[in-house]
């Protein structure tokens, strides 16, 4: 077991453009989260998923994001027309079942939009 | 709803003890410790569930006062490894994603 990984680390784009980040949770753990953190401030909840079940999508995100886990697994997300404010970093989570326990969390995606 | 945490700053040095609090305008279910190092992922420190638990290990530990709807967080004689900043994240049931508070930046200085 690795824990939580994202691909790719690091992302540079040009506004306008569209993104895709990947998380690969921990094996059988079947609740993953996205959130957004930017510098100084604490992780921000987007979206959760159960299984493959997309459970919680946060108001806060804009019809340009999209988020899917197809087969329970990994999950990715999507981000359409990227804007400036979108620069951030991207963390997933995964959890075991229960929630009264920890959530893992990946290294995140640094998403810079020139 | 986000908790908020106090203070937003804490520069200790090497030894000294401080103490991290976070609250919630709503009832809480369960509230999550985490730390972050520069550029690095969140660290899991611990969970406490409603009832009014306390936890600790080593040098750390926690409370959670149902009542106030708030929980503290303890470092007893900080060492360089503790610097970082810490997020509460409160969940309202058991089937709830964590929201985090802003974070306290703490710096333990030898």
């Amino acid at each position: 077991d690795t824990g939580v990984s994202q691909d790719p680390r690091h992302k540079i784009t040009k506004r306008g453009q569209n993104v895709t980040f990947r998380c690969d949770p921990i094996s059988e753990h079947n609740r993953l989260y996205w959130y957004r953190q930017t510098l100084g401030q604490g992780p921000e909840f987007l979206t959760y998923f159960q299984n493959e079940a997309q459970l919680e999508k946060s108001r806060l995100l804009s019809d340009r994001f999209s988020a899917e886990r197809p087969k329970g697994s990994f999950s990715t997300l999507e981000i359409q027309r990227t804007e400036q404010g979108d620069s951030a970093m991207y963390l997933c989570a995964s959890i075991a079942g229960r929630s009264n326990t920890e959530a893992f969390f990946g290294q995140g995606t640094r998403l810079t939009v020139v | 709803q986000q908790p908020v945490q106090s203070p937003q700053a804490v520069i200790l040095r090497e030894g000294e003890d401080a103490v991290i609090n976070c609250s919630s305008s709503k009832a809480l279910y369960s509230v999550h410790w985490y730390r972050q190092k520069h550029g690095e992922a969140p660290v899991f420190l611990m969970i406490l569930l409603k009832g009014g638990e306390q936890k600790g290990h080593d040098k750390i530990s926690a409370s959670f006062n149902e009542k106030k709807q708030q929980s503290s967080l303890y470092l007893t004689a900080s060492q360089l490894s503790y610097s970082g900043t810490y997020f509460c994240g409160t969940a309202f049931n058991a089937g709830n994603m964590l929201t985090f508070g802003g974070g306290t930046r703490l710096m333990v200085k030898p």
